[in-house]
């Protein structure tokens, strides 16, 4: 089984509506971060969460919130979806020790008509 | 702020050729620096990373990358390219202290020529 796992792998949705987007892991790590990938320009991190109690805005918040259900949850939610929120979403945890690489999930890939 | 640059969108070479994927970072005290790896339809995954225990990492799949202090560079390469190793590679720079947050380079597909 996978490490990280991202559900749905694939949405389309409509302008306007609220859609949330899952991560789970199995890894065991404090911290857990989501990315949106867009051609040219990397990936770029949304919010990154070190516990449960613990969540930070990354570089490009607006538009989005989060939620950590528990250390192996973190989901993302788009409250009202726009077109340019169209992109391929990851999930990513790490063990927060200095160094440490980041495991990623599959990604969601999301469309906003 | 820290930022990552990847000299070259796309790269072609042919099978069993060079392969070299440029990476800088612009950072006045080196960073922890990765490779990553993503396949068509996947996630990234960990190629290699330097931690400053040594400047010459190897990681997986024959790749390797140098870290050179004095070029801020840290350069993937790997001496003979396969069909297999055509992907988007990442390059990406970790803070050592505070936060560690981590940047992105915009990537690089390589493709390799039969």
């Amino acid at each position: 089984d996978a490490d990280v796992t991202q559900t749905p792998r694939n949405r389309i949705t409509k302008t306007g509506k609220r859609i949330m987007l899952e991560c789970s892991q199995t890894k065991g790590h404090d911290r857990m971060y989501w990315y949106r990938q867009d051609p040219g320009l990397g990936l770029r991190l949304i919010y990154y969460s070190f516990d449960v109690k613990d969540i930070n805005k990354g570089e490009i918040s607006d538009g989005y919130s989060v939620s950590r259900q528990a250390q192996a949850k973190f989901s993302l939610s788009l409250e009202s979806a726009i077109p340019n929120q169209t992109a391929l979403y990851f999930c990513a945890t790490s063990d927060g020790a200095g160094g440490r690489a980041q495991y990623f999930g599959p990604g969601t890939r999301l469309l906003v008509l | 702020a820290q930022s990552v640059t990847q000299l070259g969108s796309h790269v072609s070479v042919s099978e069993g050729a060079l392969v070299l994927l440029r990476c800088n970072y612009s950072s006045s005290v080196p960073p922890y620096l990765f490779w990553y790896v993503q396949y068509p339809n996947q996630g990234l995954q960990l190629l290699l990373k330097y931690t400053s225990a040594a400047t010459l990492v190897k990681g997986i799949n024959g790749f390797e990358a140098e870290f050179k202090k004095s070029e801020t560079s840290f350069h993937l390469t790997k001496p003979s390219a396969h069909m297999s190793d055509a992907a988007e590679y990442f390059c990406a720079a970790m803070n050592s202290g505070g936060y560690q947050k981590v940047t992105f380079g915009i990537g690089t597909k390589l493709q390799v020529i039969p």
